[in-house]
């Protein structure tokens, strides 16, 4: 069936560092492509979408892009800031069947020290 | 409008009790979505509703997971003689639907279930 697979966490890094959470799938078809935001004490959040191949999602600086050829949604941010610490989820949301329920990965907690 | 909301937000049961989880979505909303997560994992997806119908729930773990939406709005989500493997965050999302194909999915903050 389909899957997410992220990178383990947690990923500690320095203010104003480049940012990289790798997400790879595995789907039936062609899915769209999310990822969520928890920050600490609050509800999963759409940071952004892609929804067909080479299509890039883009939101507070984090960006990512949509590669079919690699089966990949790796998220990037080029310089962090303390407030982006919290927990991300890469999903994927494959339209059969009628079911059209989100497959998330584990989440990749990122802590980003001053 | 408001966003999701979800009742109870912390529930303390002890194996075998009855408990009933309440979904409120966002007004106007035709899907709603039910997801599991356990800690440190992320949601899973246990059913799915436009408007009243539900229309799949292959993500029950068991029957003793139960779900209703009876006039498209609110939902509840009950388990019926509670386990402590089913100690976990109940997040309830709702969908405008539709036909866009990637229908953001809006998530409320979730009832935390532990079960003694």
């Amino acid at each position: 069936g389909d899957s997410v697979t992220q990178m383990e966490g947690p990923v500690t890094l320095s203010e104003e560092a480049f940012l990289t959470i790798n997400c790879t799938y595995t789907a039936t078809g062609y899915p769209s492509l999310f990822w969520y935001v928890q920050y600490p004490g609050e509800g999963l959040q759409l940071l952004l979408k892609a929804t067909k191949a080479d299509d890039k999602g883009s939101n507070k600086g984090f960006e990512a892009t949509y590669r079919k050829e690699t089966t990949s949604f790796h998220l990037e941010k080029g310089s962090v800031q303390v407030s982006d610490s919290a927990v991300y989820f890469c999903a994927l949301l494959y339209s059969g069947g009628g079911a059209d329920g989100l497959t998330f990965g584990k989440g990749t907690h990122l802590i980003i020290q001053p | 409008g408001a966003g999701v909301s979800q009742s109870p937000r912390y529930k303390v049961a002890k194996r075998g009790q009855d408990v009933a989880l309440r979904c409120d979505p966002i007004s106007g909303h035709v899907s709603l979505f039910w997801y599991q997560q356990a800690l440190g994992q992320g949601p899973e997806f246990l059913t799915y509703f436009q408007n009243e119908a539900q229309l799949d729930k292959s993500g029950l773990p068991s029957d003793r997971f139960f779900a209703e939406r009876p006039e498209g709005s609110v939902s509840t989500l009950k388990i019926q003689r509670t386990q402590q493997e089913d100690s976990a965050v109940y997040l309830c999302a709702s969908s405008l639907g539709g036909r866009e194909r990637a229908k953001t999915q809006y998530f409320g903050p979730g009832t935390r279930l532990l079960v003694l």
